[in-house]
């Protein structure tokens, strides 16, 4: 059982442009959602989180959406740059301390 | 500062032999810890977290097992591998309780051949 959904394998984006990463989860328990960015044979680095008490939350170049009613979150890139190619993973967590990842995104931004 | 240390960083194991991997963090008192497998163009596989000593909780029932016999120390062990054991095996740590981001270890890449 999925709680936690990426349903694009690959996003292809042209420099400048904005780039959208969709995630879908299931689990109402979550509370607290987290995008990650992940290069190969490296660990996963922070990028922007959001609580459930809000719908927006912005930092620099990138801005995180939460629609609770449709349990659906996306992470907006703007302007999108060729450095932020890499696989994008969504995450949530819940009270009880489990924090799941989705399958992940990998973004590519073309020049 | 807070620091998490994981080693090995690479490994190659027959199948059948054992394993133990390590993971200890640094700068933190009672943190969440966890453990995450990536298999070979998969995503991040949530395995066992822990919210203490001694506290641990199952996601997937495998052939592995984990403990914590410290606060800050949590060891990911199998007492004989599988080729399906083959992923990049990662530990992170977050506070407790679960309201921030989780901080991930350099992983380690295991091959069972």
């Amino acid at each position: 059982d999925q709680q936690v959904k990426q349903n694009s394998p690959s996003l292809s984006v042209q420099e400048g442009r904005i780039s959208i990463l969709n995630c879908d989860y299931t689990n109402s328990m979550f509370d607290y959602f987290l995008w990650y960015k992940k290069y190969p044979a490296e660990g996963p680095t922070f990028l922007i989180s959001i609580s459930s008490i809000k719908d927006k939350n912005e930092d620099g170049r990138f801005t995180v959406f939460l629609n609770k009613s449709a349990k659906h979150l996306s992470l907006h890139i703007v302007p999108s740059q060729p450095g932020d190619s890499a696989v994008y993973f969504c995450a949530a967590s819940d009270q009880g301390g489990k924090l799941i990842f989705g399958q992940g995104t990998e973004l590519s931004v073309k020049p | 500062s807070q620091t998490i240390h994981q080693w090995p960083a690479t490994l190659v194991q027959p199948v059948g032999s054992p394993l133990s991997l390590e993971c200890t963090v640094e700068g933190t008192s009672n943190p969440n810890l966890y453990w995450y497998r990536q298999a070979a163009g998969r995503g991040l596989q949530l395995l066992f977290y822990s919210v203490g000593i001694g506290q641990i909780s199952s996601e997937v029932p495998q052939n592995l097992s984990a403990s914590r016999p410290q606060d800050r120390q949590f060891i990911l062990s199998s007492k004989k591998l599988l080729l399906s054991d083959s992923g990049f095996y990662l530990c992170a740590w977050s506070s407790h309780p679960v309201m921030a981001e989780a901080f991930f270890g350099q992983g380690t890449r295991l091959t069972v051949v």
